[in-house]
């Protein structure tokens, strides 16, 4: 069935490092989501991307949002341990009236 | 302003047993949605509920269950518990339904099934 893959399951960076995380769909998607959860801790919203191509900054992160809106990527820039947790897309699409969270990206910082 | 809260914070049931889970939505929102999160699934939909209807559901057998109160609060029912329930259970709210704006979560229910 459909659902959102997400790459790499894992990452350790040395702080300073650049991060990124992709996130893949087998259908169109209507929008997708991110959210950061800290280890222990629950999800939190990050952003939302809608339109075809959408590119959003939130300071030392860049969301973008792939032209045929199959495809995302969060990327970090110089990481610091404060970026430490679970990185998680989460995709709906309208033709299956589905809601689908990636599995995730673990992202450790080593300072 | 109070952010979503859950309780209880974690539960031990026994297989077979049922369990009711409850969540109470940041003022005026009025979408609740659930969640299931274990290690191997990762974070899984279960369902949606905007004024007191279930709007969208995910891919759950029906021993889960839920409802949403006038007052937008919402309950999650789990009936004939199995070992694999055991898992944390997440639910989040928005100002409305539909997955077109972010949701803020809870800090969860950790269920444990003995």
């Amino acid at each position: 069935g459909q659902q959102v893959m997400q790459i790499p399951q894992y990452q350790h960076v040395q702080e300073g490092e650049d991060f990124t995380t992709y996130c893949n769909s087998s259908t169109t998607l209507s929008n997708i989501q991110w959210y950061k959860q800290r280890p222990g801790g629950h999800p939190v919203f990050l952003i939302q991307l809608v339109k075809s191509g959408e590119v959003k900054k939130q300071k030392r992160l860049t969301f973008q949002f792939g032209e045929a809106k199959k495809n995302s990527s969060l990327h970090i820039t110089a990481t610091q341990t404060t970026d430490v947790g679970t990185y998680f897309c989460a995709g709906f699409t309208y033709n299956f009236n589905k809601f689908y969270f990636g599995s995730g990206t673990k992202l450790n910082v080593k300072p | 302003k109070a952010g979503v809260t859950q309780t209880p914070r974690y539960l031990i049931k026994t297989r077979g047993q049922q369990v009711t889970l409850s969540c109470s939505p940041i003022s005026g929102h009025r979408s609740v949605s659930w969640y299931q999160q274990t290690p191997g699934q990762g974070l899984q939909f279960l369902f949606e509920y905007f004024s007191e209807t279930q709007r969208n559901k995910g891919n759950f057998p029906g021993r889960f269950s839920g409802r949403q109160f006038s007052n937008s609060r919402s309950e999650m029912n789990v009936s004939t518990l199995e070992l694999g329930d055991s898992a944390l259970y997440l639910c989040a709210s928005s100002l409305a339904a539909g997955f077109d704006r972010g949701y803020t979560f809870g800090s969860g229910t950790r269920l444990t099934v003995v």
